[in-house]
């Protein structure tokens, strides 16, 4: 099945700089790359996602690239801010196996003042 | 509209004792799933159902069971709960064909 390892599991920046997780994946077939973030005691949420067909995908101040050959994929945020601080996890999954995720083990992100 | 719906919110059980969590969506999506979450483990699948009337075991499936009772509801049920069994449990819901999964707020449960 597949596997998704995510790095760094903790994360602290500076409020203004920029944070990068990366994931990488082991099954080829996985073509949907979900990111979501969990704040404390809540749900996880989808902040974006991309699909195979696409090498990068931007919104707003987060942006997700996707690199199929070497089977890994980043989330980038830029100008952080203290309420970007929750942990974050990446997911992969191959659409036409029932759209299954298998999540990464997240990341801590805290942006400090 | 409240998306996925599930009770109770918290739970302490005893070894042993059985219990049933609730998941109910109201965006009309064909697929849900149920997690759990384990501190340092991220978000593991127990079962899923693609559509109404199928089920399949996910990542963790041992020491559970599903029902999918019409297109709005995805129950989860312990026959005999056990301490490994502690854990956050989230249940979600998606249109088929690779859309963003929707998650419910968790069930905490604890099993003493």
């Amino acid at each position: 099945g597949e596997n998704v390892e995510q790095h760094p599991s903790t994360l602290s920046v500076q409020e203004g700089d920029s944070a990068v997780i990366k994931c990488t994946y082991s099954d080829s077939a996985s073509n949907y790359f979900p990111w979501y973030k969990q704040e404390l005691g809540k749900r996880p949420q989808l902040i974006i996602d991309i699909r195979s067909n696409v090498g990068e995908k931007k919104d707003q101040r987060i942006a997700v690239t996707l690199n199929k050959t070497a089977k890994h994929f980043s989330l980038h945020i830029t100008e952080t801010q203290p309420e970007d601080s929750a942990v974050y996890f990446c997911a992969a999954a191959f659409t036409g196996g029932g759209n299954k995720l298998t999540f990464g083990t997240g990341t801590q992100l805290k942006v400090e003042l | 509209n409240a998306g996925v719906t599930q009770t109770p919110k918290f739970q302490v059980l005893k070894t042993g004792q059985s219990m049933t969590l609730q998941c109910a969506q109201d965006m009309n999506h064909n697929s849900m799933y149920w997690y759990r979450q384990d501190p340092g483990m991220g978000l593991r699948l127990i079962y899923y159902s693609a559509s109404e009337g199928t089920t399949d075991k996910g990542e963790v499936p041992n020491g559970y069971n599903v029902s999918r009772l019409n297109k709005r509801e995805f129950s989860l049920r312990l026959e005999s709960a056990a301490p490994s069994q502690t854990s956050v449990y989230f249940c979600a819901s998606s249109d088929t064909g690779g859309q963003p999964q929707h998650f419910g707020d968790g069930t905490r449960l604890s099993i003493l």
